[in-house]
């Protein structure tokens, strides 16, 4: 049982790039979700999923999109790649109480 | 979600109780409190949750009043691994979609 897996770890894009943020989970839950860390400060919500094929948005969605087509998988899909999308990236899989946390991708935009 | 007050630092000796205070005077009659810590650039990990009862688990104990206006999370005897910034969380109805603020940063000495 891996829990939740992330990759990259690590990721160094220039500005205007494209790229995909994996995430898989193992546990079988409906509900998954995104976030985004900035130095100093707690986590913000981009895109949640409450099962395949249904997708929204957080607080913070601009600049990102998602898709859910397993109970699996959720990535995250970074358009056009922007400065202020430097952060440490984390996924989340959860049942009706508890959320499971990913290791994170510490991604940087030069 | 209910707002959430929480003092920004404590400090506790190693071997000594951590009393961790949290402040969520909005809070409805159906809402749950959850508490999540976050060590250093790992990603958050649940540790208890409760609704009016006080909640006791391996890891900590959840005491909340009996207004529900504020709680205490309690690690009877800290350790140097419980240093991390732990976060008191009201997420309305489930706890699958969470707020997190900036948090308290425990520091356990030795």
């Amino acid at each position: 049982n891996a829990g939740v897996t992330q990759t990259p770890k690590f990721q160094v894009l220039k500005t205007g790039q494209s790229m995909t943020l994996q995430c898989a989970q193992d546990m079988n839950h409906e509900y998954m979700s995104w976030y985004r860390q900035d130095p100093g400060m707690g986590l913000r919500l981009i895109h949640y999923s409450v099962g395949a094929g249904i997708t929204d948005q957080g607080e913070v969605p601009n600049g990102y999109n998602v898709s859910r087509s397993t109970t699996e998988d959720f990535p995250l899909r970074l358009l056009s790649a922007a400065p202020s999308q430097t952060s440490v990236y984390f996924c989340a899989s959860s049942n009706l109480y508890e959320q499971y946390f990913g290791p994170g991708t510490r991604l940087t935009v030069t | 979600d209910a707002k959430t007050t929480q003092p920004p630092s404590m400090d506790c000796a190693e071997g000594r109780a951590a009393n961790l205070p949290c402040n969520h005077s909005t809070i409805s009659g159906n809402e749950y409190v959850y508490w999540y810590r976050q060590i250093h650039s790992q990603g958050p990990q649940y540790i208890i949750h409760g609704l009016k009862n006080n909640e006791t688990n391996e890891m900590a104990s959840l005491i909340i009043t009996e207004d529900r206006k504020s709680s205490t999370l309690i690690l009877p005897h800290a350790t140097l691994r419980d240093t991390a910034v732990y976060y008191c969380i009201v997420p309305g109805t489930s706890g699958s979609r969470l707020t997190f603020g900036e948090g308290t940063q425990l520091t356990v000495n030795p």
